[in-house]
């Protein structure tokens, strides 16, 4: 099967902690995103990949910090450091190519912080 | 100028009523503009898409309407489904930076 998978599906973190959630694909795209999506917001850009060991920030960038050592690899921490954390955190995905290309989505990771 | 305006945030049909959903944009450079469909609990799905060079595009039940001149476009849903049920988002995809501005959803309730 191929797709995007992330984990866990729920997270619960006690403020003051780092928190890291995965997200893998075997699509074999080049590009991969992360979003966050909170009531009545749509979804709002972290971070963004278009290659291995390059990453960019994006309009929401502040207390998140990411990695992209694999192809297929995009990890996102959530640090203390985030105001206010508790969302519904989604990865997606897109081949890389000149012009504009569909982006898929994984099932997403809900954190809550206690 | 990066911002995608979408209303209305809820809309409810009666079954096989036409459901339509509007966005409108500032931002000139947008070259390609999807429509996302999404479950509760789920991840969005690329519902249909257009390019600014096309007025409009139909995919079965599913219609994109494009006003470039008025940077509006629109998504129509004939003949409403319950299975139709969920929260649609609209996007601008920005040229060369590859990303994707969503419009804040609308939540779609198709009653039986």
């Amino acid at each position: 099967d191929g797709g995007i998978t992330q984990s866990p599906k729920y997270l619960f973190r006690k403020e003051g902690q780092n928190v890291t959630l995965s997200c893998e694909q075997n699509l074999n795209h080049d590009a991969m995103y992360w979003y966050r999506q909170d009531p009545g917001q749509g979804l709002r850009l972290i971070y963004y990949s278009q290659i291995v060991n390059d990453f960019q920030k994006g309009d929401i960038a502040e207390g998140y910090s990411v990695s992209r050592e694999k192809k297929e690899s995009f990890p996102l921490t959530v640090t203390s450091a985030q105001k206010n954390p508790t969302a519904f955190y989604l990865c997606a995905s897109s081949i890389r190519t000149s012009g504009a290309n569909e982006q898929f989505f994984g099932p997403g990771t809900r954190l809550t912080v206690l | 100028q990066q911002q995608v305006k979408q209303s209305p945030q809820s809309l409810i049909v009666q079954k096989g009523g036409i459901s339509i959903i509007n966005c409108a944009y500032e931002n000139t450079a947008f070259d390609y503009f999807p429509w996302y469909q999404q479950f509760p609990g789920k991840g969005p799905a690329l519902l249909i898409a257009i390019r600014p060079d096309v007025s409009e595009k139909k995919e079965g039940r599913f219609t994109i309407s494009f006003n470039k001149s008025a940077k509006q476009f629109s998504l129509h849903i004939m003949d409403s489904q319950p299975g139709d049920s969920a929260t649609y988002f609209c996007a601008a995809h920005r040229g060369s930076a590859r990303q994707l501005t969503f419009g804040s959803g609308t939540q779609l309730t198709v009653l039986p």
